[in-house]
């Protein structure tokens, strides 16, 4: 099935770093979505986004809907440990009748002290 | 107020078996999605119910099948189960007709040997 491109697939930083993470696609979402998941843990909602330029902070996660409505962004400032897991970023097309949520291959974030 | 919950946690299946997931929505939500995610991988969309009816289905064969009951839990079971189903199954909970602010369980992690 259809994945969202995410990048990087993996990375490492020091505690208090900030990060940016994106996420694209080839087809037009109305909605985006950024899910984190820990380990055995079910993907827990941190931001959605329901407008094309739209930027919205949740904490020290800011998240932004591309403007072309194929991307978007997230960047989570001031890291700390708790912030290690898989970031997903995923899509809908609910305007087109479309319930599904396509996810991208996710973001594995490790922090080192 | 508890969540999404979901069982069985783990089970083990030979090529060949059946298997049925069961999955509790969160209290107060009538809609349920059932995701995929192999190892790696993001979550993959199976199908969704609401009002007892599956409502959206994605590029599953049928040998996946759900059923939705009155009080809103679903079963999600799979047949002919084989090597490439090995996976975590994934329920998920909304309140909101379309949205995709999912509500996650841990999941079900199955293995077929």
């Amino acid at each position: 099935g259809q994945q969202l491109n995410q990048s990087p697939q993996s990375m490492f930083i020091q505690e208090g770093e900030d990060v940016s993470m994106n996420c694209t696609s080839s087809s037009i979402f109305n909605t985006w979505l950024w899910y984190k998941q820990d380990p055995g843990e079910g993907p827990v909602l941190l931001i959605a986004l329901y407008k094309a330029g739209e930027l919205t902070s949740n904490g020290r996660l800011t998240a932004q809907f591309g403007i072309t409505r194929k991307d978007s962004f997230l960047n989570i400032s001031a890291s700390i440990p708790s912030d290690v897991g898989i970031y997903f970023c995923a899509g809908q097309n609910s305007g087109a009748g479309s319930y599904q949520l396509t996810f991208g291959k996710g973001t594995k974030l490790s922090v080192i002290p | 107020d508890a969540g999404v919950t979901q069982s069985p946690t783990h089970l083990i299946k030979t090529r060949g078996q059946q298997v049925t997931l069961r999955c509790s929505p969160k209290s107060g939500h009538d809609t349920v999605s059932w995701y995929q995610q192999a190892l790696g991988q993001g979550p993959q969309f199976i199908f969704q119910y609401y009002e007892e009816e599956e409502r959206q289905r994605g590029n599953f064969p049928d040998r996946f099948s759900g059923h939705q009951f009155p009080n809103y839990s679903s079963e999600l079971n799979v047949n002919a189960l084989l090597l490439g189903d090995s996976a975590l199954y994934l329920c998920a909970s909304s309140g909101l007709m379309g949205t995709g602010e999912l509500f996650f369980g841990e999941g079900s992690r199955l293995t077929v040997l």
